[in-house]
């Protein structure tokens, strides 16, 4: 499939290791934020979620941290497998539920 | 599969032209989202449609339109199509409870506008 963003960032990590990647978002009044990944040729698929009253929150091989005084988001993904390769995006609760993206980072994983 | 359908997976046409994009949601969600993702816009919110009525507008041109029909399938008309338009249209539809919960993406519609 095509690939959509270009001229996204880039995240290169090996095979095993951690990743980190960071969002900031805009509304300091949104209460709901969640990471999606795209792979090529595919919709966004949902990773996990937070609420606005919570820090963290941890799923299987991923940990999302919220800090609200800065208004900026994290994924982080353990042990990155080569299935990991995607683009990554975060989105805002925009209001009657609409999502608010980011812009999007993409991940490389390299054996 | 999220199961959400759209349909058709691409399509090409020429300037001035109209198309419709169609979506059905996942059984028994209520809620349809339409999102564009362009090169150079990213994903972007459309509009949404709640049970057959409209919730929510984005940054939808007039040119653009879209219903809920009464089996909650969607379509989004495109009208007078400009080479700007080229980009992937994708439905996604949520549950009909409170609050917000994860909205299901389908493959999208990749639309060419030559």
């Amino acid at each position: 499939g095509e690939s959509v963003g270009l001229h996204l960032p880039t995240l290169s990590v090996q095979e095993g290791d951690n990743s980190i990647i960071n969002c900031a978002y805009s509304n300091s009044a949104s209460d709901y934020f969640i990471w999606y990944k795209q792979e090529s040729g595919k919709g966004p698929q949902f990773i996990i979620d937070i609420r606005s009253n919570m820090d963290k929150r941890q799923g299987q091989r991923v940990t999302v941290l919220l800090n609200k005084t800065v208004k900026h988001l994290s994924l982080q993904i353990a042990a990155t497998q080569p299935g990991d390769s995607a683009v990554y995006f975060c989105a805002e609760n925009g209001g009657y539920n609409k999502l608010i993206f980011g812009a999007g980072t993409r991940l490389a994983v390299h054996p | 599969d999220s199961g959400v359908t759209q349909t058709p997976k691409h399509l090409i046409t020429a300037t001035g032209q109209r198309v419709t994009l169609r979506c059905s949601p996942r059984s028994g969600d209520l809620s349809v989202y339409w999102y564009q993702q362009s090169l150079d816009q990213g994903l972007q919110f459309l509009i949404q449609y709640y049970n057959g009525e409209e919730r929510a507008k984005g940054n939808i041109l007039e040119r653009f339109s879209a219903q809920q029909f009464p089996d909650l399938h969607s379509e989004l008309n495109l009208s007078s199509l400009e080479l700007g338009d080229s980009a992937l249209y994708f439905c996604a539809s949520r549950g009909g409870g409170g609050g917000v919960d994860e909205q299901f993406f389908g493959p999208g519609t990749r639309l060419t506008v030559l």
